[in-house]
């Protein structure tokens, strides 16, 4: 079975700095794919950046980058330069081979409080 | 905006009563997911729908059952509902594929309240 562990229940961080929100994952299949949602207070779900199993370079989305270490099965979120608008909860899933293709389990979410 | 669209955006029920949610995936995405959102249980998966077929179940009540219409739309039909059905309920699609492949992009979700 899949599982994705979040172990910071909430992080804060100051305006313009870096932050990076931890993700762990546990699976068996080789082929996988690793994505990060953010889900501010209005409680929409918003698509971040993805990282496949197999792709090589770390991802990147304008500030967003995820740190991948396959061997560590770890997919952490680095968000640069922090602006307000970054307050929310952010979600770590993987997406699953075999015969629940495509199905996500989401970790417990990471609240993150960017102060001015 | 997604381009995914769920309606209503709220909805309040008694206990025992039948609701329905609905769901317009993306254009051109034949894949629908459902998924619930409660502060005890976190996202769960419910169910996925291809193309108009299940696809995968995932710990879906046998009270809830789901369809995905011949235009692709989707409807979630929750039944015999009880104080613990509350949640906020996500419809999410994505085409097969794509790039990234199979993102799934969710739609603003349907906040069920039963009392």
């Amino acid at each position: 079975a899949q599982k994705i562990t979040q172990t910071q229940p909430g992080m804060f961080v100051q305006e313009k700095e870096a932050v990076t929100l931890d993700c762990t994952y546990d699976t068996s299949d080789q082929s996988y794919g690793l994505f990060w949602y953010k889900q501010p207070s209005s409680g929409e779900m918003i698509f971040l950046i993805y990282q496949g199993s197999y792709d090589e370079q770390n991802a990147t989305e304008g500030r967003y980058s995820l740190n991948f270490q396959k061997a560590r099965k770890s997919a952490n979120l680095v968000i640069s330069a922090s602006q307000l608008g970054d307050s929310a909860m952010y979600f770590c899933a993987m997406r699953s081979g075999g015969t629940s293709y495509g199905k996500l389990t989401f970790g417990q979410g990471t609240i993150l409080t960017v102060h001015p | 905006d997604s381009g995914v669209t769920q309606t209503p955006k709220h909805l309040i029920t008694a206990t025992g009563q039948r609701v329905t949610l609905r769901c317009s995936p993306r254009s051109g995405d034949l894949s629908v997911y459902w998924y619930q959102q409660s502060l005890d249980q976190g996202l769960q998966f419910l169910i996925q729908y291809y193309n108009g077929e299940e696809r995968a179940k995932g710990n879906i009540l046998e009270r809830f059952s789901a369809q995905q219409f011949p235009d692709l739309h989707s409807e979630l039909n929750l039944s015999s509902l009880e104080l613990g059905d509350s949640a906020l309920y996500f419809c999410a699609s994505s085409v097969v594929g794509g790039a990234p492949p199979d993102t799934q992009y969710f739609g603003p979700g349907t906040r069920l309240t039963v009392l």
